[in-house]
């Protein structure tokens, strides 16, 4: 079973809120990943990470930001939510590529 | 950009029945991985295919890879109510990022 967690599992906030979105993960993982996914739909990166330090940009643009200070944490921020980052965040970390991804149980964002 | 395309979207079958799932590319994959995400869940890891022409089987499930690696297939023998979820390949390229396909949504009469 992954250890990778995420909070809040749900959130509903108005616009304009500043909001941090938490991932852990116990396993040591060096490679860590945030997608969104719209209802039925596939899943979009939009921020990677293969390491303490290191962050980019994924293949979908996103108005958050992330940060890796430690190797098990990689919380996404958005610093003024809108009713357009409604969605759920999947967090996702593995150990080298290409290798299986674990993904958290997600965060549904709603945005008022 | 680099683009998997996934069919069909939906798929309805009486329990019992068979279910294929198609993952296309019009160029060549690295390694396919596939997915599985319950309603409500979380995508969870099902297998990954490297090599060309690779066929892997799970119990009731079948994993293809193409010989040209521009295509890969999950086949689903018997489908059982707890197969119902979307299922999601994914071209694994060395770098790490996965480009997911679509999605096939899985659901069983029973």
């Amino acid at each position: 079973e992954a250890d990778i967690y995420q909070t809040p599992r749900y959130l509903v906030i108005g616009t304009g809120k500043k909001i941090t979105l938490e991932c852990s993960q116990t396993m040591g993982h060096d490679k860590m990943y945030w997608y969104q996914q719209d209802p039925g739909m596939e899943l979009h990166l939009i921020h990677y990470s293969y390491g303490v330090n290191s962050t980019e940009k994924g293949d979908l643009s996103s108005e958050s930001t992330v940060s890796r200070i430690r190797t098990e944490h990689f919380p996404l921020t958005l610093e003024s939510a809108r009713p357009s980052h409604t969605s759920q965040y999947l967090c996702a970390s593995s150990e080298f590529s290409p290798i299986e991804q674990f993904f958290g149980p997600g965060t549904r964002l709603t945005v008022l | 950009g680099q683009q998997v395309m996934q069919i069909p979207q939906y798929q309805h079958v009486q329990e019992g029945e068979d279910f294929t799932t198609y993952c296309n590319s019009s160029t060549t994959l690295s390694n396919i991985q596939w997915y599985k995400q319950r309603p409500g869940g979380h995508p969870v890891f099902l297998i990954q295919l490297v090599k060309s022409g690779e066929v892997k089987k799970q119990k009731r499930l079948t994993f293809q890879f193409g010989e040209a690696k521009k295509n890969s297939s999950l086949h689903i023998t018997a489908t059982q109510t707890t197969d119902v979820g979307t299922y999601f390949c994914a071209d694994a390229g060395n770098t790490g990022k996965l480009i997911f396909g679509q999605g096939t949504t899985l659901q069983v009469k029973p």
